[in-house]
C-alpha cells in the first residue's frame, strides 16, 4: 500500500510552458485534493475531487485545471507557467468529505518556474 | 470554517513534553479539532483530532478546553524527530468536502 504519489519530485519551467503534476492513490478514497505551499507560508486548496468526473475550485484555482476520470488519479494541469506559481505543490485524499475524516498526504512536487 | 491563532515558534527540550497552544474561540459545535505537522519538505502528517473530550493516541494528546474555544496538543516525550511546524485547525462538519484551512502553524524546535 503505497498511499499516496507523486510525480515528479522536482521540475523547472521556462515561462509560458505547461506541465501536468501526476497523483495516484492507492487507498480507494473518493475524495482527492490538490494543495500548494509557499515558502514559508501554509497550505493553500487549489482544487479538490469528490469522486471520480467530479472537481470543484479551491482558494487559489486561476492558473490551474484539474480533471477525475478514474477514483485512483488526479493530474493538475498547469498550461502557461508563470513565475507566481513556483511553488511546493501536495496532493492529499480522503475516504470521506466528513470533517472526522483524515486526509493523507503526498510527498510533493517542488516545481520552479523561471 | 473557525480559524485558529497558534505561536509562530517554539522550542522544548529533547525527553520533555512539549506543549503547542491553539486558540480557536470562534469554534463552532459541529466544528472538530484537527492537528497536522509537516516535517522538513514532507507532506503534511496527521497528528490526532477531537471534538470536545481529551483524546490520546500513540503520537500525541490533544486537550480541548470545556468551552471548546482552546487546545493543547501534547507531545509526552518530544525527539529531535518532532522538529516540525504543527498546524492547529478546525474543520466544519459533514459537508460535501470539509476542506483544511491551514494557517502558518507552530515551528517546534527540539533541543538536545
Amino acid at each position: 500500500n503505497a498511499g499516496v504519489t507523486q510525480t515528479p519530485k522536482f521540475r523547472i519551467l521556462k515561462i509560458g510552458q505547461s506541465m501536468t503534476l501526476q497523483c495516484t492513490q492507492d487507498m480507494n478514497h473518493n475524495y482527492m485534493y490538490w494543495y500548494r505551499q509557499d515558502p514559508g507560508m501554509g497550505l493553500k486548496l487549489i482544487y479538490y475531487s469528490v469522486g471520480a468526473g467530479i472537481t470543484d475550485k479551491g482558494e487559489v484555482p486561476n492558473g490551474y485545471n484539474v480533471s477525475r476520470s478514474t477514483t485512483e488519479d488526479f493530474p493538475l494541469r498547469l498550461e502557461l507557467a508563470a513565475p507566481s506559481q513556483t511553488s511546493v505543490y501536495f496532493c492529499a485524499s480522503s475516504d470521506s468529505g466528513a470533517s472526522t475524516d483524515t486526509q493523507y498526504f503526498g510527498p510533493g512536487t517542488r516545481l520552479t518556474v523561471l | 470554517d473557525a480559524k485558529t491563532t497558534q505561536p509562530p515558534s517554539m522550542d522544548c527540550a529533547e525527553g520533555r513534553a512539549a506543549n503547542l497552544p491553539c486558540n480557536h474561540s470562534t469554534i463552532s459545535g459541529n466544528e472538530y479539532v484537527y492537528w497536522y505537522r509537516q516535517i522538513h519538505s514532507q507532506g503534511p502528517q496527521y497528528i490526532i483530532h477531537g471534538l470536545k473530550n481529551n483524546e490520546t493516541n500513540e503520537m500525541a494528546s490533544l486537550i480541548i478546553t470545556e468551552d471548546r474555544k482552546s487546545s493543547t496538543l501534547i507531545l509526552p516525550h518530544a525527539t529531535l524527530r518532532d522538529t516540525a511546524v504543527y498546524y492547529c485547525i478546525v474543520r466544519a462538519g459533514y459537508s460535501s468536502a470539509s476542506k483544511i484551512i491551514f494557517g502558518s502553524g507552530t515551528r517546534l524546535s527540539i533541543r538536545p
